[in-house]
């Protein structure tokens, strides 16, 4: 799986867009770009992929630049409880029969809602 | 509601003392696996299940057993836990492997091994 680049920490205020980057510049044209987060030690959640089209969800936003190489996730409209770690994710799409399919976390963006 | 149960969520237990995590999901998922977590690390993988009664090892399965009997429970097993499996574990399951599906994960249970 294509390795990922994330800023460590980002703040944002409440209310406001939050806009998380990702670059992913050896990505290959069969993985797919996934976004999870983790709310302090609790489970990681789902929350949105896409493979080439921008996507959009009840939760965010996924932009997916032409080339590929980079990935935006945005939350229109953050607030105090979208405080945690965002991960972005890149992973084949089909099962090759050899490997575990498990996801590779990365360090994740830290994400702190300014009240 | 679509989830994953994990039990129990905190333990405490001494070096050699076999316990047994329990997992179970209820949206029929044919795909299992557990992680820890380490300051650090990251989530690791340490072992995985396609289907029922199909099971591998993940990155780090050392000290580790698990069994799947039932789709649904992907129980974790210590037989002889020791300090450094002290971590933050974490069930998670998905329809099936491989296809761009979302992988639901369950609440945590954090172990303490002294």
């Amino acid at each position: 799986d294509a390795k990922t680049t994330q800023p460590p920490s980002m703040d944002c205020a409440e209310g406001r867009a939050a806009n998380l980057p990702c670059n992913h510049s050896t990505i290959s044209g069969n993985e797919y770009v996934y976004w999870y987060r983790q709310i302090h030690s609790q489970g990681p959640q789902y929350i949105i992929h896409g493979l080439k089209n921008n996507e959009t969800n009840e939760m965010a936003s996924l932009i997916i630049t032409e080339d590929r190489k980079s990935s935006t996730l945005i939350l229109p409209h953050a607030t105090l409880r979208d405080t945690a770690v965002y991960y972005c994710i890149v992973r084949v799409q089909m099962y090759s029969g050899g490997g575990a399919d498990g996801l590779t976390f990365g360090k994740g963006t830290h994400l702190i809602i300014q009240p | 509601e679509a989830q994953v149960t994990q039990n129990p969520r905190y333990l405490i237990t001494v070096t050699g003392k076999k316990l047994t995590v329990t997992c179970s999901q209820n949206m029929n998922h044919e795909y299992m696996s557990w992680y820890r977590q380490d300051p650090g690390l990251g989530l690791r993988q340490i072992y995985y299940s396609m289907n029922v009664e199909v099971t591998d090892k993940g990155d780090v399965p050392e000290g580790y057993k698990v069994s799947r009997k039932e789709k649904r429970n992907f129980p974790l097993i210590l037989e002889s836990p020791s300090p450094n499996q002290t971590s933050l574990y974490f069930c998670a399951s998905t329809l099936r492997a491989g296809g761009p599906y979302e992988q639901y994960f369950g609440p945590g249970t954090r172990l303490t091994v002294t």
